[in-house]
């Protein structure tokens, strides 16, 4: 298995353009996760996605972040428009049963300039 | 809400020597999960340990065990043995159950870092 998936690796942008970070779970996984991670505020969760479904986006910061689930294997992120202040790194997660860990990618590191 | 409070915003320990690193939680639930996990400067997230809360015995992986104090709510991760290779960021997560508006939400404490000297 080739683990969660995040692209790209590493993106920087100037602010105010749009960014969408993508994000493919392990096949199989039913629950779905992104977070973010910065020195100040550690590791937030944002969203998380249960059979695609959104259920709880309550750590999205505001507005211009969304996020979508469109099939169980494939989901992303944006965020339109950026600021210096979404500058993290943000990790996707998924995870199969209730019992079992959750996997993470590798993350995709964001500067906004 | 849950919470999950590591104190420690870092830890020394000597190589070859034990190491504990702390973690407290806050849940009304009776069902959840608690997880460790470690995220070394390259920063990938490596799942370490689970530990279920009614689970009786402690968890262990290899070097790594969990105390388990379930009164204290208080899941601690004990590395024996501490080797270089592990010095890097140390998180405690813990698990919501499932079932009715709960949907195993996964929460994570604000990490400890461990430095391992030679």
């Amino acid at each position: 298995d080739a683990g969660v998936i995040q692209s790209p690796r590493h993106e920087v942008t100037e602010m105010g353009q749009e960014v969408t970070l993508r994000c493919k779970p392990i096949s199989g996984h039913d629950y779905l996760f992104w977070y973010r991670q910065t020195m100040m505020r550690g590791l937030e969760l944002l969203i998380y996605f249960n059979n695609n479904v959104p259920i709880d986006d309550s750590g999205m910061p505001e507005d211009r972040f969304s996020a979508k689930m469109p099939n169980a294997s494939f989901s992303t992120l944006k965020i339109q428009p950026s600021e210096p202040r979404d500058s993290a790194v943000y990790f996707c997660a998924s995870r199969q049963l209730m019992n079992t860990e959750a996997f993470f990618g590798q993350g995709t590191r964001l500067t906004v300039v | 809400a849950q919470k999950i409070t590591q104190t420690q915003p870092g830890m020394f320990v000597q190589e070859k020597e034990a190491v504990t690193l702390d973690c407290t939680y806050d849940t009304s639930d009776q069902s959840y999960g608690l997880f460790w996990y470690k995220q070394p400067s390259s920063g990938e997230m490596i799942f370490l340990i689970y530990q279920g809360s009614y689970d009786e015995q402690n968890a262990t992986e290899g070097r790594y065990s969990l105390n388990f104090q379930k009164a204290r709510k208080s899941a601690n991760l004990v590395i024996s043995a501490s080797q270089l290779g592990d010095s890097a960021m140390y998180f405690c997560a813990m698990r919501e159950p499932t079932g009715g508006t709960s949907y195993g939400k996964l929460t994570f404490g604000q990490g400890t870092i461990l430095t391992v000297h030679p």
